[in-house]
């Protein structure tokens, strides 16, 4: 079945400092990528997303490419804040379901804390 | 435009008892899904729901249900709660499935 193996954390980095979250998946076809963030006490919030191979999503300063070759949707940002701290999730959705069903699949998440 | 809403956010049960979630999807959307949050298996999907009709149940147990009223809204509920069922309740909804905008979630503790 589908799959999303994330690094494992916690991840703690400086104010500043250049962030990069890997993330793999295994899946038939091809499947649409995202990034969800949560915050302390909230849901998941949408960060970013990728239908389709060499696509890439963006927003906030994150970033993340859609590669087929390597299956991988690692998520970047040039220069974190410490309101970045949060869990980040990558997780996929099939590339095309009968039923018209796009069941999440999620990594474990990981925990990024910013330092001022 | 109001976000997915879910109610109760706190809910705190005992064991044997059931209880009743539900979720207000963002206006316009059809479908609807759930999923529970557990620190040791992560986030899992439950079953979701398209024009009141089921598409897509995840490997739980019959105890945990759920249907979809004609405005899009759901409940979910789970019989005979178990200790194992503490977690954070998550909906989400989307116009056709994806993408999904997520609620706040429901705390749901058993005692």
């Amino acid at each position: 079945g589908d799959s999303v193996t994330q690094m494992e954390g916690p991840v703690t980095l400086s104010e500043e400092a250049f962030l990069t979250i890997n993330c793999t998946y295994t899946a038939t076809g091809y499947p649409s990528l995202f990034w969800y963030v949560q915050y302390p006490g909230e849901g998941l919030q949408l960060l970013l997303k990728a239908t389709k191979a060499d696509d890439k999503g963006s927003n906030k300063g994150f970033e993340a490419t859609y590669r087929k070759e390597t299956t991988s949707f690692h998520l970047e940002k040039g220069s974190v804040q410490v309101s970045d701290s949060a869990v980040y999730f990558c997780a996929l959705s099939p590339a095309y379901s009968g039923a018209g069903s796009y069941q999440l699949t999620f990594g474990k998440g990981t925990k990024l804390s910013v330092i001022p | 435009k109001a976000g997915v809403t879910q109610t109760p956010r706190y809910l705190i049960k005992t064991r044997g008892q059931q209880v009743t979630l539900s979720c207000s999807p963002i206006s316009g959307h059809r479908s609807v899904s759930w999923y529970q949050q557990t620190p040791g298996q992560g986030l899992q999907f439950l079953f979701e729901y398209f024009s009141e009709t089921q598409r897509n149940k995840g490997n739980f147990p019959g105890r945990f249900s759920g249907r979809q009223f004609s405005n899009s809204r759901s409940e979910m509920n789970v019989s005979t709660l178990e200790l194992g069922d503490s977690a954070l309740y998550l909906c989400a909804s989307s116009l056709t499935g994806q993408p999904q905008h997520f609620g706040d979630g429901t705390r749901l503790s058993i005692l």
